[in-house]
């Protein structure tokens, strides 16, 4: 079975920085074609694609949010941690983390399963 | 952000069918099978109902069905049931190794 769960603070103040940590299990990084993403979602709003790690390190980012994103795994302890530089309220939102799989690294666009996601909120 | 575009709303009754549209462009949709569909129900996290176009991951009923025309992908859900009821989102591979989602279409099943 594969599980994944996010974790992090519920609260950040404006100009801060965000360090989310995704914990999985039942896949490792150390199969070919595994991956892990980050998606958020505005309260009542939609989804939003962050980012993407894949098992040989490649990563890909948000063209809107890449000047303040960075993504990195730890393989031996089945992590992926996602930093977001000069949070804003406007940054207030659930964040998901989900796995993905893609014979291309660089390719992946499917995601399944799905964290239960963490609310941050952003405000001073 | 440049998101898909789909339906806000859309409706129907139970036993009836409904599509649900996702309009990209050819940098997305348009140039490479690679459309997703997830089901959200209320408090809930999303869940891969479509992936690569038309396919379902196991245990997705086959109710659920995907296509693709041109710039323009579709999600048909058959035989609606009132646990239909839910946003859906889609979403699609974006050139330069992006991801890139729809607004999301809420779904209710009168």
């Amino acid at each position: 079975q594969i599980t994944l769960k996010e974790s992090g603070p519920t609260l950040v103040k404006p100009t801060q920085t965000l360090t989310l940590t995704c914990t999985f299990s039942g896949f490792s990084f150390s199969s070919s074609g595994e991956g892990v993403g980050w998606i958020r979602q505005p309260p009542g709003k939609a989804l939003e694609w962050l980012a993407l790690i894949y098992w040989d390190d490649n990563k890909g980012y948000s063209p809107f949010l890449k000047n303040r994103l960075s993504i990195t795994k730890d393989t031996s302890k089945n992590q992926v941690v996602l930093t977001m530089t000069n949070m804003d309220p406007v940054d207030t939102a659930t964040y998901y983390c989900a796995k993905t799989w893609t014979a291309r690294t660089g390719w992946g666009n499917w995601f399944h399963p799905w964290g239960q996601g963490t609310l941050v909120t952003v405000s001073s | 952000q440049s998101a898909l575009t789909q339906p806000a709303s859309v409706s129907g009754s139970p036993g009836q069918s409904i599509t649900i549209s996702c309009t990209g462009t050819s940098s997305d949709v348009g140039g490479y099978n690679y459309v997703s569909w997830y089901q959200q129900c209320p408090g809930k996290a999303p869940k891969l109902i479509i992936f690569d176009v038309n396919n379902r991951p196991s245990g997705v009923s086959n109710r659920f069905s995907g296509s693709k025309s041109g710039n323009t992908a579709s999600l048909t859900i058959s035989g609606l049931h009132t646990e239909d009821e839910a946003d859906y989102f889609c979403a699609s591979y974006r050139s330069s190794s992006t991801v890139a989602f729809g607004g999301g279409t809420k779904l209710t099943v009168l």
